[in-house]
């Protein structure tokens, strides 16, 4: 079956620190999303990365296929980055979270 | 626009009323799904739409009857449901297959 890491499980960082999360899967897995979770719940999609590098303002992901790992990094980061991110990967239809990250941002 | 609408936001209800949870998209996607969220836990997956069809249940049980009456539209119907349902519900939509998928804001349920 699918698996998916996450590594931290939590983590407390203060504003404007740097911070990488990572991924791990298995190789069933054939994309891989990263998502934020807010405090009301809401998944924000951050990036859609199969394989390769992107970057959105502070934040960047890289996937390494073949060694079946992801990393998201926050750049300067805010308060506002606070909540929960998620990797997930997809093989057919089904989407399997891991179980996620805790990223508090203090003041 | 990659909006997915829920509604109700909250819904509370006891164990022997009848519910419906509501989701939209706007987007053409072909694809819509059902994830169930409990409290510091990872979304999971119980069922998908493809073109309307359902095409994974992810042998939920069967107080949740999902329905799809159009492209845009997903509802899930809620019955006789149990103290430990109470959780976040999560419908979500894309392209299909492997395709990114786009969430909606959640309905949390609570049952009485």
């Amino acid at each position: 079956g699918i698996q998916v890491e996450q590594s931290p499980p939590d983590l407390i960082l203060q504003e404007g620190a740097n911070s990488t999360l990572r991924c791990n899967f298995s190789d069933s897995v054939n994309n891989l999303q990263w998502f934020h979770q807010n405090p009301w719940g809401q998944l924000i999609n951050l990036f859609y990365i199969p394989s390769g590098t992107k970057q959105n303002g502070r934040l960047s992901a890289t996937t390494v296929a073949t060694e079946r790992y992801s990393l998201l990094y926050i750049s300067s980061s805010q308060t506002t980055d606070s909540g929960v991110y998620f990797c997930a990967g997809t093989s057919g239809s089904r989407l399997t979270f891991g179980e996620g990250t805790q990223l508090t941002v203090n003041p | 626009d990659t909006e997915v609408t829920q509604t109700p936001k909250h819904l509370v209800m006891g164990m022997t009323n009848k519910k419906s949870l509501k989701c939209e998209q706007h987007m053409g996607h072909r694809a819509m799904y059902w994830y169930k969220q409990k409290a510091k836990k990872p979304p999971e997956l119980m069922f998908v739409y493809s073109y309307e069809k359902l095409s994974i249940n992810e042998s939920v049980p069967s107080r949740f009857s999902p329905e799809c009456p159009n492209s845009s539209l997903l509802n899930l119907h809620l019955h006789a449901l149990q103290p430990e349902d109470s959780a976040l519900y999560l419908c979500a939509s894309s392209q299909g297959g492997e395709e990114t998928q786009y969430f909606g804001p959640g309905t949390r349920l609570l049952v009485l």
